[in-house]
């Protein structure tokens, strides 16, 4: 299985200031067809997961546009320009390159 | 709007077997896209149990593939999953998800349900 590790598990961040959250795979997520399906996914608490990024760096409908993805290969970057309090949360990575698909353990965003 | 509702029930005694439905509505299940299972035990991170098209071709995790059965119901626009010989470990929140199709992620999830394995 691909292990996806993230980094920090968690990150107290002042309302208005950016966060970053890494995510790295221990093996490249560029599939076959050239493409990366590397996401993220958002989950406020007592609510289900909600798709912000997919392949990258595609910002889902509705998301903000304060959210962004970058990387390639084996790292990731979700970036958060200006936190908002609706931010707070856990954001997992995901990759579906290779079966079976796996996520990240989350890092939780808070205000500080 | 594309809408996923899990039922089942949400009490089951250990070496039983447990037993989900999702129903779909605002996309049709035969549409181009597949359906996922994706469990969350309490306080803890995401596992993806399975996938299933409509037209029956399923992928399991191969963690969970010995005790995991997947179905999809054309004419209820449904699709299930049982999970047998559970014990204390499977107790989590249970999720059905659409896997976006060419995306390689889950767009829309259902609001999940728990289930607690438990005498």
């Amino acid at each position: 299985d691909i292990v996806m590790t993230q980094t920090p598990l968690s990150s107290p961040v002042t309302l208005g200031q950016p966060a970053s959250i890494s995510c790295r795979s221990s093996q490249s997520l560029v599939h076959s067809d050239g493409n990366t399906y590397l996401s993220w996914l958002q989950q406020r608490p007592g609510q289900p997961p909600r798709l912000l990024i997919y392949k990258i760096s595609n910002r889902f409908s509705g998301v903000p546009d304060r959210f962004s993805g970058s990387g390639a290969g084996t790292d990731f970057t979700l970036k958060i320009n200006r936190v908002e309090a609706e931010d707070v949360g856990v954001y997992y990575c995901m990759q579906a390159t290779q079966f079976p698909w796996t996520f990240g353990q989350g890092t939780k965003v808070e205000i500080k | 709007q594309v809408q996923l509702q899990e039922s089942g029930p949400g009490l089951v005694k250990p070496s039983g077997t447990l037993a989900l439905t999702c129903a779909v509505s605002g996309d049709s299940i035969s549409s181009r896209n597949w359906w996922s299972w994706v469990r969350q035990a309490p306080g803890k991170g995401l596992e993806w149990i399975g996938e299933i098209y409509h037209s029956g071709s399923i992928t399991y995790n191969p963690s969970l593939k010995s005790r995991v059965t997947m179905s999809v119901d054309t004419t209820k626009n449904q699709f299930s999953l049982k999970l047998t010989s559970v014990t204390a470990a499977d107790t989590a929140v249970y999720y059905c998800a659409r896997s976006m199709i060419a995306a390689g992620t889950f767009d829309y999830w259902g609001q999940g349900t728990l289930v607690t394995v438990s005498s």
